[in-house]
């Protein structure tokens, strides 16, 4: 297991256009967590998922956005209607519950960019 | 609501010297985790370490360690021996533990470390 993947890498898109991501978290891991990114930020949670049930969302996850991770393993998060204020890099994490401390890994990020 | 503040949007720092960043947070909760992440150009973040609110003792990580003040609400990292891989954004963070559970980070805006040769 080489770590929490995420595809694509890069997106660019026009404004009004929908996008999808992809999330692949390290396998053993029952939680999954998606932040966003700006320029010159730190990470913004957007939303977290425990298995398959999506358990906290953010403010910042307007109705345009949405995410699922059928059947506990890969997740998804789309936008749709693109704004110019989508662009960002989208992060996803995972990590295993065990009622300690987890730890978040890091995927390497999908940077959007709406045109 | 917690927050994470990095008064430090820059630093630099001699290859081999020691260089300490700054993080403060606010939260009322007395259970919670601190974290520094390291994030190099163009590549994903990795942790760095970590903090356990309960814990008096200060975290260390080989040339890595915490100064961790809870009463102040100040977690420093100090890096010792700085080396050029050590370049990079480092983001503190923080993770409440209130009734046992757990969600999110909290990132402050990061400091950008430059290590010069």
């Amino acid at each position: 297991d080489t770590g929490v993947s995420q595809n694509p890498r890069h997106k660019i898109t026009k404004r009004g256009q929908n996008v999808t991501f992809r999330c692949d978290p390290i396998s053993e891991h029952n939680r999954l967590y998606w932040y966003r990114q700006t320029l010159g930020q730190g990470p913004e949670f957007l939303t977290y998922f425990q298995n398959e049930a999506q358990l906290e969302k953010s403010r910042l996850l307007s109705d345009r956005f949405s995410a699922e991770r059928p059947k506990g393993s890969f997740s998804t998060l789309e936008i749709q209607r693109t704004e110019q204020g989508d662009s960002a890099m989208y992060l996803c994490a995972s990590s295993f519950s065990s009622g300690g401390m987890d730890e978040q890994f890091f995927g390497p990020g999908t940077r959007l960019t709406v045109l | 609501a917690q927050t994470v503040t990095q008064s430090q949007p820059e630093m630099s720092v001699q290859e081999a010297e020691t260089v300490t960043l700054s993080c403060t947070y606010d939260t009322s909760e007395s259970n919670y985790y601190l974290f520094w992440y390291k994030q190099p150009p163009s590549r994903q973040m990795i942790l760095v370490i970590r903090q356990e609110a309960y814990k008096q003792q200060n975290a260390t990580e080989n040339r890595f360690s915490v100064n961790f003040q809870k009463a102040a609400k100040s977690f420093s990292l100090k890096i010792s021996d700085s080396q050029l891989g050590d370049t990079a954004m480092y983001f503190c963070a923080f993770l409440s533990h209130y009734g046992g559970s757990q969600g999110n980070l909290i990132f402050g805006k990061g400091t950008k470390l430059s290590v010069k040769p």
